[in-house]
């Protein structure tokens, strides 16, 4: 089944903590993207993707890392969270850029305290 | 910078009843258009696009949307809600500005609840 996907779903730590957010996809996909979801604000994005090696920051790439080594992976690492990153963030992927739609994971609903 | 203005955050409606969920956006180059659907607790999946061609496009589950490139909308309608269509509804505009990177920009959503 095609799919993107996100681990963990659901994430608690504390301030200070450095943490991953893994997201896959098997549909061979070019372009990945990570967002961040929250209420009234909508979907903002953080890091985009166009290809293995190729990264560049969206709309708030502050306090927010990537890597992509491998076409499938595209990890999102916060190295010193803080509350203001409690939010709901979502991996997508798609064949050709932003031209073409976007496959999402699941979400995973961190909470920084 | 191109903006995407979904202009209801909540849409409540009654089973059976006609919709329309509100999108504008500020382009004036060629774009590409998307509805996306989020049902509670799901990630976003595409629910309609248009590319180019008809202005009119439909989803296999009664929604359709218009491009009106006069007056810069998207609207989604759809005729007769189910409770099952209850979610949340994001516009999207990809955007190729001159000598600028094509962009996705999001609209902020909206909220429809179908009620019995």
């Amino acid at each position: 089944e095609a799919q993107v996907t996100q681990n963990p779903r659901y994430l608690i730590t504390v301030t200070g903590k450095k943490l991953t957010v893994t997201c896959s996809q098997n549909m061979n996909h070019e372009y990945m993207s990570w967002y961040r979801q929250d209420p009234g604000l909508g979907l903002r994005q953080i890091y985009y993707s166009m290809n293995v090696e190729v990264t560049d920051k969206g709309d708030v790439p502050e306090g927010y890392k990537v890597s992509r080594k491998e076409k499938r992976n595209f990890p999102l690492i916060l190295e010193s969270p803080s509350p203001n990153q409690t939010s709901l963030y979502f991996c997508a992927s798609s064949l050709l850029t932003t031209s073409s739609p976007l496959h999402f994971g699941n979400g995973t609903r961190l909470t920084v305290t | 910078a191109q903006s995407v203005t979904q202009l209801d955050s909540q849409v409540p409606v009654f089973e059976e009843a006609p919709v329309e969920l509100r999108c504008n956006y500020s382009s004036s180059v060629s774009v590409y258009l998307f509805w996306y659907v989020q049902y509670p607790n799901q990630g976003l999946q595409l629910l309609l696009k248009y590319l180019s061609g008809s202005t009119l496009v439909e989803s296999i589950n009664g929604f359709e949307a218009e491009f009106n490139k006069s007056q810069t909308s998207f609207h989604l309608r759809k005729p007769s809600v189910h409770i099952s269509d209850t979610a949340e509804y994001f516009c999207a505009v990809t955007c190729f500005p001159q000598g600028g990177s094509e962009k996705l920009v999001f609209g902020k959503g909206t909220k429809l609840t179908v009620n019995p």
